[in-house]
């Protein structure tokens, strides 16, 4: 079975100009997760969704934002990028959606903002 | 609301010795998840090992065992007969069940010696 896959690895973006991340979760699971990764403020959750319906959202504003397709894959979308948006964003996945369940990362789409 | 703790920033241990890794949690609800992530220098999170608030036995997964102690919020990760391959950060995270919500601590860096 494939793991979690994210596109694209790396970007490059200059403030001001917004960034859509894709991520793939690994065949037959429904949840998709988000978190950041930043040397100061560590490993943060941005939302989850769940049968394209986002069902937990973190403490993030309102230019981060997402949405998932009928066949699982989610996208992230940050607009009108800040310097402090640059970090390492993990993408998740999970079979049941169920807390206890195993989460299953992806690679992580590594987004420097100049 | 949700806090966990890793007090440890980094950890330096000799090839084949065990090692301790400390995770204290903080949360009135009585059902949560513990979990340990394992994240190489390469950045993806690799799920090492899973404890339920309501198991009665601490969880095992090969050379990994959760020291799970509910008196004292604690939840800490054994490593037996480590290997240079387990040098990386580790973190601990928790999410309150059913939602699919990880909240991680700072993480610890381990060094394996040779």
């Amino acid at each position: 079975k494939a793991g979690v896959t994210q596109t694209p690895r790396y970007l490059i973006k200059t403030r001001g100009q917004q960034v859509t991340l894709s991520c793939s979760p690994i065949s037959g699971h429904r949840s998709v997760s988000w978190y950041q990764q930043t040397p100061g403020q560590g490993l943060q959750f941005l939302f989850e969704y769940f049968s394209e319906t986002q069902r937990n959202k973190g403490n993030f504003p309102g230019r981060f934002s997402g949405r998932q397709f009928s066949n699982s894959r989610s996208e992230m979308n940050v607009s009108t990028l800040e310097l402090g948006d640059s970090a390492l964003y993990l993408c998740a996945s999970s079979s049941t959606g169920q807390g206890g369940n195993e989460q299953f990362f992806g690679p992580g789409t590594r987004l420097t903002v100049l | 609301a949700q806090k966990i703790t890793q007090t440890q920033p980094g950890m330096f241990v000799q090839e084949k010795e065990a090692v301790t890794l400390d995770c204290t949690y903080d949360t009135s609800d009585p059902s949560y998840g513990l979990f340990w992530y394992k994240q190489p220098s390469s950045g993806e999170m690799i799920f090492l090992i899973y404890q339920g608030s309501y198991d009665q036995q601490n969880a095992t997964e090969g050379r990994y065992s959760l020291n799970f102690q509910k008196a004292r919020k604690s939840a800490n990760l054994v490593i037996s007969a480590s290997q240079l391959g387990d040098s990386a950060m580790y973190f601990c995270a928790m999410s309150l069940l059913p939602a699919q919500k990880l909240v991680f601590g700072q993480g610890t860096r381990l060094t394996i010696n040779p």
